[in-house]
C-alpha cells in the first residue's frame, strides 16, 4: 500500500510570500502530525490532528503558521509571509488512531522549503 | 515537545565494528523509539520500546529502555556500509520529541 506522500518535494520561495505544503496520510489513518526539521537538527513537533477532535497546535512557532485537515484525510500546512528562518524540511506523519502512545508514526519524505 | 539529549553527535566507524549511541531526557516517556533517516527521506522506525528495562533486538540492532524511563541506548553490531545515516531517538507522548540525531559514517 502507499505510504505517506507529501508535495511539493522541494519549494523555493521569496521572503514574504505565502506557501502551502500538502500531506496525504496513509489511507485509513485518522491521526496526522506535522514536524519541522531544521538543518542538522532533530524533528520539532508542530501540530497534531486526531479524528474530529480539535487539533493540538501547541508546536506552531508563530501565528504565521496554520494547518487544516479536510475530510479527515489530506492536510495542508500554510506559512504566511515566509521568513528565512522558516527554511527547513517539513515532515508529515500519520498513525492509525493517535489514541495510544504505542502507535507507530509513519513519515513521509518531507518538503524541503528554502526561503530566499 | 521536550528535547532529548542524544550522543554522540557523529561518529566514524570501521565496517564490522559495533557502535553505540544513547539518549537521555529530563522527562519520563512511556514509549521510546529509535528512527533512522537516509538522505532525502523521512525517518523510518527501527525499534520501539514500551516497558522500562526492556531490551529489544531487530536483526543487528539492539535497544534498551532505561529503568527510569528517562534514557535509552541503541547498539548496532557488525556495522555495514548501509548503516550510514542519521539515527534519532524519540520519546512518544502522542507527539514525538526527538533527539538531535547521531550521524553515522562507515569507513569501508
Amino acid at each position: 500500500g502507499a505510504g505517506v506522500s507529501q508535495s511539493p518535494s522541494n519549494k523555493v520561495t521569496e521572503k514574504g510570500k505565502d506557501v502551502e505544503l500538502r500531506c496525504d496520510p496513509i489511507s485509513g489513518h485518522t491521526a496526522l502530525y506535522w514536524y519541522r526539521q531544521s538543518l542538522g537538527q532533530g524533528l520539532e513537533f508542530l501540530i497534531y490532528f486526531q479524528g474530529n477532535s480539535a487539533p493540538d497546535k501547541s508546536g506552531l512557532p508563530s501565528d504565521r503558521f496554520s494547518a487544516e485537515r479536510t475530510g479527515g484525510s489530506v492536510s495542508t500546512l500554510t506559512i504566511q509571509r515566509t521568513q528565512q528562518e522558516d527554511s527547513a524540511v517539513y515532515l508529515c506523519a500519520s498513525s492509525i488512531s493517535g489514541t495510544g502512545v504505542q502507535e507507530t508514526q509513519y513519515f513521509g519524505p518531507g518538503t524541503r522549503l528554502l526561503v530566499l | 515537545g521536550q528535547q532529548l539529549n542524544q550522543s554522540p553527535q557523529s561518529m566514524f566507524i570501521q565496517e564490522g565494528e559495533d557502535v553505540s549511541m544513547n539518549c537521555t531526557s529530563s522527562s519520563i516517556f512511556n514509549t521510546w523509539l529509535w528512527y533512522k533517516q537516509d538522505p532525502g527521506e523521512g525517518p523510518v522506525l527501527l525499534i520501539a520500546l514500551y516497558k522500562a528495562g526492556e531490551l529489544t533486538s531487530n536483526g543487528r540492532l539492539t535497544a534498551q529502555f532505561g529503568i527510569t524511563r528517562k534514557d535509552s541506548f541503541l547498539n548496532i553490531s557488525a556495522s555495514i556500509p548501509s548503516d550510514v545515516g542519521i539515527y534519532f531517538c524519540a520519546g512518544n507522548d502522542y507527539k514525538l520529541s526527538f533527539g538531535a540525531g547521531t550521524t553515522v559514517t562507515v569507513r569501508a
